[in-house]
């Protein structure tokens, strides 16, 4: 079965710095990519996903993911954090039997 | 629209207790999952439904896990004979089918003491 690494388990920014955490995966056959958030208190929300095409994908509140193949990585990027991006963040990707398989999570911190 | 829920939100058990945890996915969305998420941990895969049937239950951890969707809606895992190692946050999604994005729930939090 695939796997998912998150390389960072918690990432402390001040508000306006650049957000980048990375994903990668074991699996070499046609994968769905996703990132999920969960806000403090709040359950799992889709923020982005990748199923073909470009492989720059956008998502909700300014975030965005890169698809590089060659490296099964899916890094998840934000140009500028605010204060509400502070949150729990999950790289889930989705195989050819439907088991989608989550990273441990990297937990983001925004300093006001 | 109604988004996925699950009942209870807490459960407390003693140990060798069965439990049944109830989940009610989007209305109109055939496939649904459980995860089970520990502290610090992402969403640990336990089981996919496609209609009623159970399309890969490679994740269930042993005998004591099974999980029904009986009419292809509501769907309930149950445990039997349970342990304090099953404590954990487990959590429902629904998709409208498999593979596209999925839409969770709040969870129910077991704890069995």
């Amino acid at each position: 079965a695939q796997s998912v690494s998150q390389h960072n388990h918690h990432v402390i920014l001040s508000e306006a710095a650049s957000l980048e955490l990375g994903c990668n995966y074991s699996y070499g056959g046609t994968v769905n990519l996703f990132w999920y958030v969960q806000y403090p208190g709040q359950h799992l929300q889709l923020l982005l996903k990748y199923f073909s095409g470009d492989p720059l994908v956008k998502g909700i509140k300014g975030f965005e993911a890169e698809f590089i193949k060659s490296k099964f990585s899916f890094n998840l990027r934000k140009p500028s954090v605010q204060w509400s991006d502070t949150a729990e963040y999950f790289c889930a990707v989705n195989g050819p039997n439907n088991d989608m398989r989550f990273g441990a999570g990297t937990r983001l911190t925004v300093k006001p | 629209g109604a988004g996925v829920s699950q009942t209870p939100s807490n459960k407390v058990t003693e140990k060798g207790k069965y439990v049944e945890l109830r989940c009610d996915p989007i209305s109109g969305h055939t496939a649904l999952y459980w995860y089970r998420q520990s502290l610090g941990q992402g969403p640990e895969f336990l089981i996919y439904f496609q209609g009623t049937g159970a399309a890969d239950d490679s994740g269930l951890p042993n005998d004591r896990f099974f999980a029904v969707r009986p009419e292809g809606s509501v769907s309930t895992l149950k445990i039997q004979r349970t342990e304090r190692g099953d404590s954990a946050v487990y959590l429902c999604a629904s998709s409208p089918q498999p593979s596209y994005e999925q839409y969770f729930g709040p969870g129910t939090r077991l704890t069995v003491t």
